[in-house]
């Protein structure tokens, strides 16, 4: 069956430096988000991404925050300069055509920002 | 998108079915009810969807009552390995396709 993949499953960084994770879709999705969950709290939306733009965002989603999907199978998230309150489980999850909320998810990245 | 209400938490022993009920008052027309379970440090993982009456997979079944404005997840003989939280969500794909979470129920099943 296919899965969602993401790497790094855990990443460390200093506040202020750049993070990339990145995301490997099931191959027959057409809708593609990210999430977070920070520990012990709600999964909260970031992104929504379709046809190679944003579709929605979330106002967790600032300008620190981007998404792109550079060649058509990688989808990444990119954090320019980070802060100690980002630091989370972040979950790529994607979805067919048909919609109404099965939306598949990947394992995670922990992010840790010290 | 319709808020849903569901118990913080539950205790079960194995071998029990299990039943997680959710409240969802301003369910709309076109939405659909989605369970979802996660596991400690995994993604959440869908389990179950329906529109009305009475859903079943090889997990689960979703009872779904008339006015729509409940439903309830059913496990059947749970074990040790169902110990998760359960997040009841409701919603359409339309334009708004994320899906918002509340805190879900937190299954412990003992054995």
């Amino acid at each position: 069956e296919p899965e969602v993949t993401q790497t790094p499953s855990h990443q460390v960084t200093q506040m202020g430096q750049e993070v990339i994770l990145r995301c490997v879709p099931i191959s027959n999705h057409l809708y593609f988000y990210w999430y977070r969950q920070i520990l012990g709290q709600k999964v909260e939306f970031l992104v929504s991404f379709y046809n190679n733009e944003i579709s929605e965002k979330s106002e967790i989603f600032d300008d620190q925050f981007s998404v792109e999907r550079p060649d058509g199978s990688n989808f990444t998230l990119k954090i320019r300069s980070t802060k100690l309150e980002d630091s989370a489980m972040y979950f790529c999850a994607g979805d067919r055509d048909r919609g109404q909320g099965e939306q598949f998810f990947g394992p995670g990245t922990r992010l840790t920002v010290l | 998108l319709a808020k849903t209400t569901q118990p913080i938490s539950m205790d079960s022993y194995e071998g029990q079915e299990v039943n997680i009920t959710c409240s969802h008052n301003n369910i709309a027309t076109n939405d659909y009810i989605t369970w979802y379970q996660q596991f400690p440090s995994q993604g959440p993982r869908f389990i179950i969807q329906g529109y009305k009456t009475k859903v079943t997979n090889e997990v689960a079944s979703l009872f779904i009552p008339a006015d729509r404005k409940s439903s309830t997840l059913s496990l059947p003989r749970v074990s040790l390995s169902d110990t998760a939280v359960y997040y009841c969500l409701v919603g359409n794909a339309g334009n708004n396709r994320k899906l918002i979470w509340g805190l879900g129920t937190s299954l412990a099943v003992n054995p």
